[in-house]
């Protein structure tokens, strides 16, 4: 049953400390998305992979988030130092080689910052 | 404003009705996708559409280029389809791939 997983799936730390947050896509895809979701601002797309070179990532605040993929099975995003405001739901989601095929999405990664 | 407008933002419907969810958006798109979220958080992609028409079971989602709109139906409805329905579409011109999410729409089908 191939499905995206995520590590961990809820995190609490305080603020200033570092957090990385892991994704393993599904076998196969070549595209992983790492999205943010808040009540205030509901889903946004932080960043995007192809081949795990970095295609996209305006979408996320360059000082304080990073995101890589050191090899095809694995994608982290990493936030030094954290804040409260980042506390959010982060997603991550692979596709298929055609740009048609629809996303699978990650269970999640509940952050919380104090 | 908005790129992506969803429509209504809320709905309630008694099981057994057609439901019909609207996305609007402004920008050039190559492809719009409607996902689902459930009540425990998890996300679920629907369909990704670029023109035309796709069905899935009770499912059909629409797409009109021209006029910039999509909706998604829902025939039959059950209970278990309460959830949110979110709308995306990416963008055509630069900065190519990226999406834009609508707010939801928040579905509850009751028995």
């Amino acid at each position: 049953d191939a499905r995206v997983t995520q590590t961990p799936r809820h995190k609490v730390t305080e603020m200033g400390q570092e957090v990385t947050m892991r994704c393993q896509p599904i076998l196969g895809h070549n595209t992983v998305f790492w999205y943010r979701q808040t009540m205030m601002q509901g889903l946004e797309l932080l960043a995007y992979f192809r081949n795990r070179a970095p295609l996209d990532d305006s979408g996320m605040p360059k000082d304080r988030f990073s995101a890589e993929m050191p090899d095809a099975t694995l994608a982290t995003l990493k936030i030094q130092p954290s804040e409260p405001r980042d506390s959010a739901v982060y997603f991550c989601a692979s596709r298929g080689v055609s740009s048609y095929n629809e996303q699978f999405f990650g269970p999640g990664t509940r952050l919380t910052v104090l | 404003k908005n790129e992506v407008e969803q429509s209504p933002q809320n709905l309630t419907a008694q099981e057994g009705e057609f439901i019909t969810i609207n996305c609007s958006y402004s920008v050039g798109i190559s492809a719009l996708h409607w996902l689902q979220q459930h009540p425990g958080g998890g996300i679920v992609s629907l369909f990704m559409l670029s023109s035309g028409k796709k069905k899935h079971g009770r499912l059909i989602a629409t797409i009109n280029i021209q006029e910039k709109h999509s909706s998604l139906h829902i025939t039959a409805s059950h209970p278990r389809d309460s959830a949110v329905y979110i709308c995306a579409v990416r963008y055509s011109r630069f900065p190519a791939g990226k999406s834009t999410f609508g707010d939801g729409t928040t579905l509850t089908v009751k028995p």
